[in-house]
């Protein structure tokens, strides 16, 4: 049974700091990985996908990494703003591509 | 705006009734998801649809039941309410399924949930 991890459940750094995000999986036969975002009372945005052939994904400042035998894929934030505060979810999707699982999150606050 | 649709966005129950989270979406995705987010433990899967007129159990299916007559509607059925299914439940889709899909998953807003 896939189990997708995040540590820390919350974070908080000040304004203009680079930070990682972690995101841990116990099977490594995956068909792909998304990061997303939640803003608190809504629902949730996709930030980026890395398909499980592809080693990184980047949008802007937002670097995903995914490396599968280790079970591991990681968001970098650069020069992180306080408009970056959120939840930050990863979630996998199983070979068959038909489950989607989810990590509890990680919560981020953007000190000014 | 292109996007799923929930109703109701907020909903207080009392136990033992009957409930039916709608959930439609206008981007004839043929994929579409059930979730409930509860705190500490993220979201879990209740029910998934990989195409109109069929439909599969996710992590915690007890208690609820799903159909997807068409491909914009899939319906979340409480049949008889009880005070741990309070929650927040989010309905999701997704374009493609299988070797060629992408597979990005888009969100509705949530319908929060209250079983007293």
């Amino acid at each position: 049974k896939q189990e997708v991890t995040q540590i820390p459940a919350a974070l908080s750094v000040p304004e203009g700091e680079n930070l990682v995000l972690n995101c841990s999986f116990t099977d490594s036969a995956i068909y792909n990985l998304q990061w997303f975002r939640q803003d608190p009372g809504k629902g949730l945005t996709s930030l980026l996908l890395i398909q499980s052939s592809q080693r990184e994904q980047t949008s802007g400042r937002l670097n995903a990494s995914l490396d599968k035998s280790s079970g591991r894929s990681t968001l970098y934030i650069a020069a992180s703003q306080p408009g970056d505060s959120a939840t930050y979810l990863c979630a996998v999707t199983d070979s068959s591509a038909s489950k989607i699982i989810f990590g509890s999150g990680t919560r981020l606050s953007i000190r000014p | 705006i292109a996007g799923i649709t929930q109703a109701p966005t907020s909903q207080i129950l009392a136990a033992g009734r009957r409930m039916t989270l709608r959930c439609t979406q206008d981007m004839r995705h043929n994929a579409m998801y059930w979730y409930r987010q509860d705190l500490g433990l993220g979201l879990r899967l209740i029910h998934y649809s990989n195409t109109a007129g069929t439909t599969g159990k996710g992590e915690v299916p007890d208690g609820y039941s799903v159909s997807r007559a068409n491909t914009d509607d899939f319906p979340l059925t409480l049949a008889s309410a009880v005070p741990s299914q309070t929650s927040v439940y989010f309905c999701a889709s997704s374009e493609e399924q299988g070797a060629s899909g992408a597979n990005v998953l888009t969100f509705g807003a949530g319908s929060r949930l209250t079983v007293l």
